[in-house]
């Protein structure tokens, strides 16, 4: 069965600092997308960035970029140049696309900016 | 263009009753998603709607249904409702001509049972 691991409950970072937010998974699939998604406090959840499993090269949004390690099993988010509107709840969610439809989200990553 | 929609934005129930919520996509879109959020199990994909037909369905027991409308407007039904039922319920929208569409999420739906 597909799982999706984030081992960081809660982090913090500095403004204009970088933070990595590390994410693994498990799975037997090889058709598969990974997702970045952010719940700021009170507000809508918002998709920050995706991966398609066989795509070699790391996704970018501007100051989000992700390290994507399919061997490994790992996916973890970058955000550079932190700012305070980057406090939320983070997600990391997998999505297999062959055989039966998989969506599974990890426990989340509670990032604050401290100014 | 206006966001998902979610009414009501909070409910309270008491055990065995059933409850009905409802979603509005975005104008457009013909995908509807609807998720569970609780604080212990964390955020599970219930099912996905397009075109009026389930299309995915998430690991959920039968007392969770829904369906949706022709405009795409789609409702969220749990019957026997029970205290672990108590949760932020999300949906989102997308295109959906493909699975991976990016998804927007509505406001929620936060459901308390007692």
């Amino acid at each position: 069965a597909q799982t999706v691991t984030q081992s960081q409950p809660e982090m913090s970072v500095q403004e204009a600092e970088t933070v990595t937010l590390s994410c693994t998974y498990d799975t037997s699939e090889n058709n598969y997308y990974l997702f970045w998604y952010k719940q700021p406090p009170s507000r809508q959840m918002i998709l920050v960035i995706r991966q398609e499993a066989y795509k070699q090269q790391n996704a970018t949004e501007n100051r989000f970029s992700v390290n994507f390690q399919k061997a490994a099993k790992s996916f973890s988010l970058k955000i550079s140049d932190s700012q305070l509107g980057d406090t939320a709840m983070y997600f990391c969610a997998f999505m297999a696309l062959s055989g039966t439809y998989k969506y599974i989200f990890g426990t989340g990553t509670r990032l604050k900016v401290l100014a | 263009k206006a966001g998902v929609t979610q009414t009501p934005r909070y409910l309270i129930k008491t055990r065995g009753q059933q409850v009905t919520l409802s979603c509005s996509p975005i104008s457009g879109h013909r995908s509807v998603s609807w998720y569970q959020q609780t604080p212990g199990q964390g955020l599970q994909f219930l099912f996905e709607y397009f075109s009026e037909t389930q299309r995915n369905k998430g690991n959920f027991p039968g007392r969770f249904s829904g369906r949706q409308f022709s405009n795409s407007r789609s409702e969220m039904n749990v019957s026997t409702l029970e205290l672990g039922d108590s949760a932020l319920y999300l949906c989102a929208s997308s295109y959906g001509t493909t699975l991976t569409d990016t998804q927007y999420f509505g406001p929620g739906t936060r459901l308390t049972v007692l």
